[in-house]
């Protein structure tokens, strides 16, 4: 089973709001609401983001928000901050019980 | 708040086993899904698989023939033992907790797979 489709990169200004798609197909992103973001620091352990397609783990800024059409996630992040580069990859649950992965987004703040 | 802590041997050699385990402290163990997941430059992020206290574990189809992830909840741990490693085994390593999304992710180890 192929990765879902990230852009490569992403940039944005201090301020600004970026979006990052995330494309899959109807036997994962389009057939569950089990879509993950996460968070990935050079060196550090990834950090879960959004869950379940738009939530919020506690603690998690409002800035960042998610949603899903068919078989097409999206996260946004609004107010970008310097703190805010890194790596972004997206996750689902598929129809076969197994997870698919992102390429990740490299998210680079101007 | 649980955190997970992995450790296991980070240079092999072709054909070897790659054993890693996996920790977990201050949470629960049991009602949790425990997963592998590993990072490699060309093929990015795969999930290798996972186990549940009490049921069997499943695997990523590709890694099927070659993957055994076993736990003892008596001591809170999970391990990953993969077979007949290649070059193309060489990745970051994660242990992750699930279902459905993976939180926490444990430190990654790299295993670098070569003659």
């Amino acid at each position: 089973q192929s990765a879902l489709t990230q852009p490569a990169s992403v940039s944005g200004s201090p301020g600004q709001s970026i979006t990052i798609s995330c494309f899959g197909t109807r036997a994962d992103i389009g057939a569950y609401n089990y879509v993950s973001w996460y968070q990935h620091h050079p060196g550090k352990a990834p950090q879960r983001i959004l869950y379940d397609v738009y939530k919020r783990p506690s603690g998690v800024s409002n800035r960042f928000s998610g949603s899903k059409s068919g078989g097409t996630a999206s996260l946004t992040i609004s107010g970008l901050q310097a703190e805010d580069e890194a790596e972004y990859f997206c996750a689902s649950y598929t129809d076969g019980g197994t997870y698919i992965f992102g390429g990740g987004t490299k998210l680079t703040v101007l | 708040q649980v955190q997970l802590q992995q450790w296991g041997a980070g240079l092999l050699k072709p054909s070897e086993t790659l054993s890693l385990t996996c920790g977990v402290y201050g949470g629960s163990f049991t009602g949790y899904v425990w997963t592998w997941i590993r990072q490699t430059p060309g093929k990015g992020l795969e999930w290798i698989g996972q186990i549940e206290h009490g049921r069997s574990a499943y695997y990523n189809p590709s890694l099927k023939s070659r993957v055994i992830i076993s736990l003892d909840a008596s001591k809170s741990q999970f391990s990953l033992d993969l077979g007949s490693v290649t070059a193309s085994d060489t990745a970051v390593y994660y242990c992750a907790r699930g279902p459905f999304w993976f939180d926490p992710w444990g430190q990654g180890t790299l295993v670098i797979v070569s003659s």
